[in-house]
């Protein structure tokens, strides 16, 4: 059975931390995304990736970055968390040159106060 | 970029009734088409996709979906709703050349007894 793991389900940050959000995926799959989750506003495009190294800015990057180093791992960053990045982050996977259908983690639920 | 537009945000719907879930998407040569549901505090599962070929899909737990070319509308359906269809419904759409999903703002249903 497909597999994407996220590492925390919940997570509660102060203002102005950092903020590591992790993402594990055993499909073997060439890319990996990041989208943000709020109520009336479906999903949107945070960051992607296509390849190890490799990133591409989506809809809403400012205030976030990304890092792939292995294939199997994509971890969004949040230099320094602001309240309206209080939202639920979803990790998704996608074969290469495929269809754009996705596989999602359970979403990680980040709160900033 | 593909857009999407779920035209009802909230759909109540009474047990073994009918449901039906709007979905337009913008125009374009060749799209990918999907439904995935929501339901509470899990990550996202695909529901049904259209890559090509028939335009009468049919998807897990009894849902269906019509792609219209000519309305660019991808409606989904069920003739017979229960408890547990109790989610959030999306609505999504790729160009057959990029593998980024488009979101649509999703569809609560709520079904009651």
């Amino acid at each position: 059975d497909v597999k994407v793991t996220q590492s925390s389900r919940y997570l509660v940050k102060r203002t102005g931390e950092k903020v590591f959000l992790e993402c594990v995926q055993d499909m073997d799959h060439e890319n990996m995304f990041w989208y943000r989750q709020d109520p009336g506003l479906g999903l949107r495009l945070i960051y992607f990736s296509y390849d190890v190294k490799m990133k591409e800015k989506g809809d809403i990057p400012e205030g976030y970055s990304v890092s792939r180093e292995k294939k199997e791992r994509f971890s969004l960053i949040l230099e320094s968390a602001s309240t309206n990045q209080t939202s639920m982050y979803l990790c998704a996977t996608s074969t290469g040159g495929g269809t754009g259908e996705l596989f999602f983690g359970e979403g990680s639920r980040l709160t900033v106060l | 970029a593909q857009s999407v537009t779920q035209l009802d945000s909230q759909v109540p719907v009474f047990e073994e009734a009918p449901v039906e879930l709007r979905c337009n998407y913008s125009s374009s040569v060749s799209v990918y088409l999907f439904w995935y549901v929501q339901y509470p505090n899990q990550g996202l599962q695909l529901l049904l996709k259209y890559l090509s070929g028939s335009t009468l899909v049919k998807g897990i737990n009894g849902f269906e979906a019509e792609f219209n070319k000519s309305q660019t509308s991808f409606h989904l359906r069920k003739p017979s709703v229960h408890i547990s269809d109790t989610a959030e419904y999306f609505c999504a759409v790729s160009g057959s050349n990029d593998y980024k999903l488009s979101f649509g703002a999703g569809t609560t249903v709520t079904v009651r007894a």
